[in-house]
């Protein structure tokens, strides 16, 4: 699986926007880009996923750059919730099984 | 309930004992997978499955063994526990799908394990 570079953390205070960067510079044309996020104590949880179009849904925003070597996930409004370790993962397209390859994530801090 | 579950949630072992991590999910996904993260680290595919009896290696298999007799188990034995595999343990489960765009990977809540 292509490689991708997140920031180690970030902080945020609540209620503003969030927005994660992910760098995949080395990404290929039928890579697919998932983004996974890890509450504390808990498993990881799927937020959202994209292949060329920017994507919507009720947990986040994914925009993707033109060349599709960078990403970024957006909370339009953090809470106190969202404070977690977020994961950009590349799944390749012939991926059967949704195999992904987790690297460090960003660890998202929330302020009150 | 539906979903994916895992025991033991938390379990202390001394150095050789066999320990087995029992995972179950009710969706009758095909695939089925076990990570591992140790503290302060991502996660790192130990075996996966794609349907019962078929099995396979991830990045760090050595130590563990795995069956998938029931499509919806799949559990992992570590045949003689080494303080090294003190880590928490997820076990995953997806639909297959033929192309990346589908199946996204539900997680359990984690297995605790402490090798003494």
């Amino acid at each position: 699986d292509a490689k991708t570079t997140q920031p180690n953390s970030m902080e945020s205070n609540e209620e503003e926007p969030v927005h994660l960067p992910c760098n995949h510079s080395t990404i290929s044309g039928t890579d697919y880009i998932h983004w996974y996020r890890q509450l504390p104590s808990q498993g990881p949880e799927y937020v959202i996923h994209g292949l060329t179009s920017n994507v919507n849904n009720r947990m986040a925003s994914l925009a993707i750059a033109e060349d599709r070597k960078s990403s970024t996930l957006i909370l339009h409004r953090a809470t106190l919730r969202d404070a977690a370790v977020y994961y950009c993962i590349l799944r390749e397209a012939n991926n059967a099984g949704n195999m992904l390859t987790f690297g460090g994530g960003t660890r998202l801090m929330v302020k009150p | 309930d539906a979903g994916i579950t895992q025991s033991p949630r938390y379990k202390i072992t001394e150095t050789g004992r066999q320990v087995t991590l029992m995972c179950h999910q009710t969706w009758s996904h095909s695939y089925m997978f076990w990570y591992r993260q140790d503290l302060g680290h991502g996660l790192r595919l130990i075996y996966y499955s794609a349907a019962a009896d078929i099995t396979d290696k991830g990045e760090v298999p050595d130590g563990y063994v795995v069956s998938r007799s029931k499509t919806e188990n799949f559990p992992l034995t570590l045949e003689s526990a080494t303080r090294s595999q003190t880590s928490v343990y997820f076990c995953a489960s997806s639909e297959f799908g033929r192309t990346a765009n589908t199946g996204e990977l539900f997680f359990g809540e984690g297995s605790r394990l402490t090798v003494l």
